[in-house]
């Protein structure tokens, strides 16, 4: 079981590069999500999921795309990558429960120059 | 809405010394609360969580925290500090029907000296 994976684990773009982050679970979890985390301003949704074929928008979500065409994949695409996105990026998924436990991936750090 | 407030960026203890970090929460229906820890270059891992049980929870590493309605708080706590606690720590809420996002503080870092 290895839970929540992500790759790669670290990424240097140049500005206006386009890259997709990879994010997987095993643990058939119908909830995924994407945020990032820059200093000083915690977690932060940028989109998510809630099943296959279902995405919608979180906090943050301009310059990214997601797609769920399954159950286990929720990849994040940055479309023209700008400066502005460089932070950790962490996916996570759980059961639709809100009372369940959202797991986290190791987290992918992400330098545009 | 919901939020999150956790008050101090960063905690300093000394090894042995009582561990406190506050999370206050904003909520218009009654909440799920967590705190989770994210060591240096690592995930978040759920700590401990609140989910309308008891007001006391007890959670990994000897960490507890207490649900108190009346402050709107959900404090984390360790009797004795350990060097191997150096981390941050977030507190999240969710909560109400339906599908409910998780809503994360700024976090706070906790430095423990020996």
């Amino acid at each position: 079981n290895a839970g929540v994976t992500q790759t790669p684990k670290f990424q240097v773009l140049k500005t206006g590069q386009s890259m997709t982050l990879q994010c997987a679970q095993d643990m058939n979890h119908e909830y995924m999500s994407w945020y990032r985390q820059d200093p000083g301003m915690g977690l932060r949704l940028i989109h998510y999921s809630v099943g296959a074929g279902i995405t919608d928008q979180g906090e943050v979500p301009n310059g990214y795309n997601v797609s769920r065409s399954t159950t286990e994949d929720f990849p994040l695409r940055l479309l023209s990558a700008a400066p502005s996105q460089t932070s950790v990026y962490f996916c996570a998924s759980r059961p639709l429960s809100g009372t369940d436990t959202q797991y986290f991936g190791p987290g992918t750090r992400l330098t545009v120059l | 809405a919901q939020s999150v407030t956790q008050l101090g960026s960063h905690v300093s203890v000394s090894e042995g010394a009582l561990v406190l970090l506050r999370c206050n929460y904003s909520s218009s229906v009654p909440p799920y609360l967590f705190w989770y820890v994210q060591y240096p270059n690592q995930g978040l891992q759920l700590l401990l969580k609140y989910t309308s049980a008891a007001t006391l929870v007890k959670g990994i590493n000897g960490f507890e925290a207490e649900f108190k309605k009346s402050e709107t708080s959900f404090h984390l706590t360790k009797p004795s500090a350990h060097m191997s606690d150096a981390a941050e720590y977030f507190c999240a809420v969710s909560g109400g029907t339906g599908f409910q996002k998780l809503v994360f503080g700024t976090g706070t870092r906790l430095l423990v000296s020996p």
